[in-house]
């Protein structure tokens, strides 16, 4: 039930398209959804987060979609470009549980 | 606002050896986790400490441990290295864990030969 279940592994994505990487989860008591961004020898960075009062957020060209029913999360990043090539965790959190990561989606933006 | 600093950011060591990494979390966190994260694998819960204290733990063996010093630092000690204790150890700090912003260091990269 702690899981967070990420899809797919890996996704490779024309430059200017949508990448859309999905997460789905158990624990109805998660109140915290956030996305971290990765790159090769570097640690992960917080990109975009969203709670369960709100379904959708959006900064910059990133998009949170959140469906609190079906208990899914989604990331889009519109006009995708190949500066976007990483690996992409969604995660999972709620009061002073430890944050439930995903195992991962690797991005290539082909030029 | 410094970021989270972890150090050394390289170390390599032999089988057998110990070793520690130290993590110091952006000013007013008070908790600090720590993650391995092996080649192309997702990150590894290992444990997290809050207030000096171990509030969660994942499923490494004893030879992981790790402490939280009165200023929020934190080092983590791994002790008879063994080859597959090569990675990327990451620590991330927060306000105070679960459902707060975390950020990650930068990373210590552990190899064992």
């Amino acid at each position: 039930q702690q899981q967070v279940k990420q899809s797919p592994q890996s996704l490779i994505v024309q430059k200017g398209g949508i990448s859309i990487i999905n997460c789905a989860y158990e624990n109805t008591a998660f109140d915290y959804f956030p996305w971290y961004q990765q790159f090769p020898g570097k640690g992960p960075a917080l990109l975009i987060a969203i709670r369960p009062d709100v379904s959708e957020k959006k900064e910059g060209r990133f998009t949170i979609s959140f469906n609190k029913s079906a208990k899914q999360f989604s990331l889009h990043i519109m006009d995708s470009q190949p500066g976007d090539s990483a690996t992409y965790f969604c995660a999972a959190g709620t009061g002073f549980q430890k944050l439930v990561f995903g195992t991962g989606t690797r991005l290539l933006v082909s030029p | 606002k410094a970021g989270v600093t972890q150090t050394p950011r390289y170390l390599i060591k032999t089988r057998g050896q110990q070793v520690t990494l130290s993590c110091s979390p952006i000013s007013g966190h008070r908790s600090v986790s720590w993650y391995q994260q092996t080649p192309g694998q997702g990150l590894q819960f290992l444990f997290e400490y809050f207030s000096e204290t171990q509030r969660n733990k994942g499923n490494f063996p004893g030879r992981f441990s790790g402490r939280q010093f009165s200023n929020s630092r934190s080092e983590m000690n791994v002790s008879t290295l063994e080859l597959g204790d090569s990675a990327l150890y990451l620590c991330a700090s927060s306000f105070r864990g679960g459902n707060t912003e975390a950020f990650f260091g930068q990373g210590t990269r552990l190899t064992v030969v």
